[in-house]
């Protein structure tokens, strides 16, 4: 079936370093990728997306690159600050269905 | 607008003992979605919607029905509780306009089966 894995599970940085995390999709239907972050004890927010049709977009100091014929996707964080520390999943959603595949999310800690 | 919400936002079954957790978006999307969360396993899809009337099975349907008569309202029941149902549920709604998607969730209903 279809799934989705995230590397690492566990990321520890130091404050103003960047961090980088990867995720790998089996669909090839997906054409939607988007990325949460979870802060403990809430809900997941959204925070960046792309689509199948662009290579990467930024938000400030996030950014999402994908590489479809790979079907690799990954977000880059730079500048990392302490409110950066939480839990971020990444996703593929088919483009025929309505169907989420979520990665198993990576815990990022930013040391100050 | 009050979102996607969700109630009760703690409960705790018995096992065997069925209940319903409840969804609600004002938000008119038309596409609302179950997941479940336990620790190192991300979110997994339970059921999802794509409009009134319309339902799917998700990655892990077994021991939970849904139904959507109307856009706000997406219940989940648990027909038999078992342990293994222990988790913490999201509810999440989205839209598409010009091209653009959000889903947003729900606060979380902590379930504890004993």
């Amino acid at each position: 079936g279809e799934n989705v894995e995230q590397h690492p599970s566990t990321l520890s940085v130091q404050e103003g370093d960047s961090a980088v995390i990867k995720c790998t999709y089996s669909d090839s239907a997906s054409n939607y990728f988007p990325w949460y972050k979870q802060e403990l004890g809430k809900r997941p927010q959204l925070i960046i997306d792309i689509r199948s049709n662009v290579g990467e977009k930024k938000d400030q100091r996030i950014a999402v690159t994908l590489n479809k014929t790979a079907k690799h996707f990954s977000l880059h964080i730079t500048e990392t600050q302490p409110e950066d520390s939480a839990v971020y999943f990444c996703a593929a959603r088919n483009s025929g269905t309505y169907k989420y595949i979520f990665g198993t999310g990576t815990r990022l800690k930013v040391l100050a | 607008n009050a979102g996607v919400t969700q109630t009760p936002k703690f409960q705790v079954l018995k096992t065997g003992q069925s209940m319903t957790l409840q969804c609600a978006q004002d938000m008119n999307h038309e596409y609302m979605s179950w997941y479940r969360q336990d620790p190192g396993m991300g979110l997994r899809l339970i059921h999802y919607s794509v409009g009134a009337g319309i339902t799917d099975q998700g990655e892990v349907p077994n021991g939970y029905n849904v139904s959507r008569s109307t856009t706000e309202d997406f219940p989940l029941r648990l027909l038999s509780a078992a342990p293994s149902q222990t988790s913490v549920y999201f509810c999440a709604s989205s839209v598409r306009v010009g091209g653009q998607e959000t889903q947003y969730f729900g606060p979380g209903t902590r379930l504890l089966v004993l």
